[in-house]
This record gives structure tokens, C-alpha cells and sequence, in this order.
């Protein structure tokens, strides 16, 4: 079975702090992405990884950069937390162009 | 930009009932996913489609994509409360991994 971690359920920062989410996947996917999902918006893409070093910019990257040093690892950061950054985030690894495996999120509160 | 909307977007159904989410994109797709998130969980992908016209069953899940490929349902025949949750429909163009998801139809069943 595929298993794609995060390194925390909960986060709580103060707005204007460096906030960085990790993501791990265990199948040696190539392709690894960041979501971020709010209610009533459904999932949106920040950024997504087709290989080790290489990202591109989803719909929503404003606000967030991304660091992919290691195939199995994929690192979603908010330079300066803002509250409008408050949501779901979600990490997903895939195969080629096969179906997304999700981990478990990341609910992220920005005071 | 692509845009991939789905429809309805809560339905309730009595347990035995069956029910129908429907998803359209403004583009023509390469593929579409679907994906369910229970209540409190993360999405899980159910199935890909490729082709256009393409019918896939599973179990009392029927998924089919258009003749134009720009469009997609999923049918659940004789609901039960464990197909309680959010479906996602996610459509990618060609020549690309990223995917875009519609907002989701929130499925809830009466017993």
C-alpha cells in the first residue's frame, strides 16, 4: 500500500512565521503535489513536483514556495504566515499519471 | 483557465435510493479521476478514466466519461451509509499532471 505522511495533523502559528509543512511518500513516485482545501472550494492546487528538483506553480502558489531535494520527500513552505493561509493542507504522490494518494492533511491555523 | 465544475453540490438520499454527481470541465480532458473523502478523512482516488465514452464499473459504482470528453458522472446504485462522504471528480489536459478538481458533491444517506 502506498503511504504518504505529513509531519503534523495540527499546526497553530502567529502570523508573519516562517511555517514549513513536510510530506513523504513511500512508493518512489515521481510526481508529488500540494493542495490546500477550504469548504465550498473544493481542492486547489498550490504547487506540484514531477521529479527532484523540478516544481511547478499550481493555481494558488502566492504565498508559498516548495522544496523537492529527495524523491520521497516534498516540502511545502509559507515564507510569512498570513490568516488567509488558515486552511486544510493536503500532499499527494502519484505514479505517471495515475490516481492521486493522499496523506492524511495538515490543519493549519494562522493567529 | 480550465474550470471543472460538478454538480449537485449536497444530495440526500434515503438508504436504497440512487444517486447521481455529474461533473463538466471547459476543456477537453485527457483523463478524469474520481476520488472520495469520507467525513474527517483525506480523498481516496476511486478510478481513472481515459477514453472517450468509456464506462467503468465497481460494484454499484458506475463511472463514464463523454463522447467529448469533457464531461464526466459517477452512479451509485442502491445507496448505503457507507457511500457517505465528498466525491471528486479531477480532470487533467493533455500534455500536463496537473489536475483540477470540481468542488464536490457532499453525499449523505438516511437509513
Amino acid at each position: 500500500d502506498v503511504k504518504v505522511t505529513q509531519s503534523s495533523r495540527y499546526l497553530v502559528k502567529r502570523t508573519g512565521e516562517k511555517v514549513f509543512l513536510e510530506c513523504v511518500q513511500d512508493m518512489d513516485h515521481e510526481n508529488m503535489f500540494w493542495y490546500r482545501q477550504d469548504p465550498g472550494l473544493g481542492l486547489r492546487l498550490i504547487y506540484f513536483s514531477y521529479d527532484v528538483k523540478m516544481k511547478e506553480k499550481g493555481d494558488i502558489p502566492e504565498g508559498y514556495s516548495v522544496s523537492r531535494e529527495k524523491k520521497e520527500r516534498f516540502s511545502l513552505i509559507l515564507e510569512s504566515a498570513s490568516t488567509n493561509q488558515t486552511s486544510m493542507y493536503l500532499c499527494a504522490s502519484s505514479l505517471g499519471r495515475g490516481g492521486q494518494y493522499f496523506g492524511p492533511g495538515t490543519r493549519l491555523t494562522v493567529t | 483557465g480550465q474550470q471543472v465544475m460538478q454538480i449537485p453540490q449536497y444530495q440526500h438520499v434515503q438508504e436504497g435510493e440512487d444517486f447521481t454527481t455529474y461533473c463538466n470541465s471547459s476543456t477537453t480532458l485527457s483523463n478524469i479521476q474520481w476520488y472520495k473523502q469520507r467525513p474527517g478523512g483525506h480523498p481516496v482516488f476511486l478510478i481513472q478514466l481515459v477514453k472517450s465514452g468509456e464506462v467503468k464499473k465497481q460494484k454499484r459504482l458506475t463511472f463514464q466519461f463523454g463522447e467529448a470528453k469533457k464531461n464526466s458522472s459517477l452512479h451509485i446504485t442502491a445507496t448505503q451509509t457507507t457511500d457517505v462522504g465528498t466525491y471528486f471528480c479531477a480532470g487533467s489536459a493533455s500534455g500536463t499532471y496537473k489536475y483540477i478538481f470540481g468542488t464536490g458533491t457532499r453525499l449523505k444517506v438516511l437509513a
